[in-house]
């Protein structure tokens, strides 16, 4: 049971390159989510995707987009890097609405640089 | 706009002491407040959690305190320890859509 994992775990982009970060979980979790860690700003929500066929913005979504692939899977592409969009990426997974915990589960993150 | 306030950015605690982290929030519409726990290069995991009509949930060194008049909710770990040195963050959830909205964080250090 390997819970939340993400590729790759680091990743050097130049300015305008594109990338696509990749989610999956195997817990059976109907909601998942994609947030971004900088240094005194906490996690904020980009994208989430309550569940599956499903997906909305968060705070941050500009310069971001999401895909629910299916149920164990969820991917955040970035179109055309940015310096600011360096940071660490963290995917998250909760049972959701059908489930009986509100917990979110988190993966290892991926660190980011665009140079 | 911050959804939910945390405080202190850092705290600095002797070991044995009581580490204090406070969190408030405006919107209404939460039902669910966890505190996260964050080693460096890890992802965060859930340390305690608390539903709003219930104003202290305690596990083991771990107490939540819940004041829903006042908006507030706040962490106290007792007797602290080296090994509780790391990021915490409180969270809250908004019910529509399972939207979870996080602190800024608070940096603990346990000192020996």
């Amino acid at each position: 049971n390997a819970g939340v994992t993400q590729t790759p775990k680091f990743q050097v982009l130049k300015t305008g390159q594109s990338m696509t970060l990749q989610c999956a979980q195997d817990m059976n979790h109907n909601s998942m989510y994609w947030y971004r860690q900088d240094p005194g700003m906490g996690l904020r929500l980009i994208y989430y995707s309550a569940s599956e066929g499903t997906t909305d913005k968060g705070e941050v979504p500009n310069g971001y987009n999401v895909s629910r692939l299916n149920k164990r899977e969820f991917s955040l592409r970035l179109e055309s890097a940015a310096p600011s969009q360096t940071s660490v990426y963290f995917c998250a997974s909760s049972a959701g609405l059908a489930g009986a915990t509100y917990e979110q589960y988190f993966g290892p993150g991926t660190r980011l640089t665009v140079t | 706009q911050q959804q939910v306030k945390q405080s202190p950015q850092s705290l600095i605690v002797q070991k044995g002491g009581i580490s204090i982290i406070n969190c408030a929030y405006e919107n209404t519409a939460f039902d669910y407040f966890p505190w996260y726990q964050q080693f460096p290069g890890k992802g965060p995991a859930l340390l305690i959690a608390i539903r709003p009509d219930v104003s202290e949930k305690k596990e083991g060194r771990f107490t939540i305190s819940f004041n829903k008049s006042a908006k507030q909710f706040s962490l106290h770990i007792m007797d602290s320890q080296p090994g509780d040195s790391a990021t915490y963050f409180c969270a809250a959830r908004r019910r529509t859509g399972n939207q979870f909205y996080f602190g800024t964080g608070t940096s603990l250090t346990v000192i020996p």
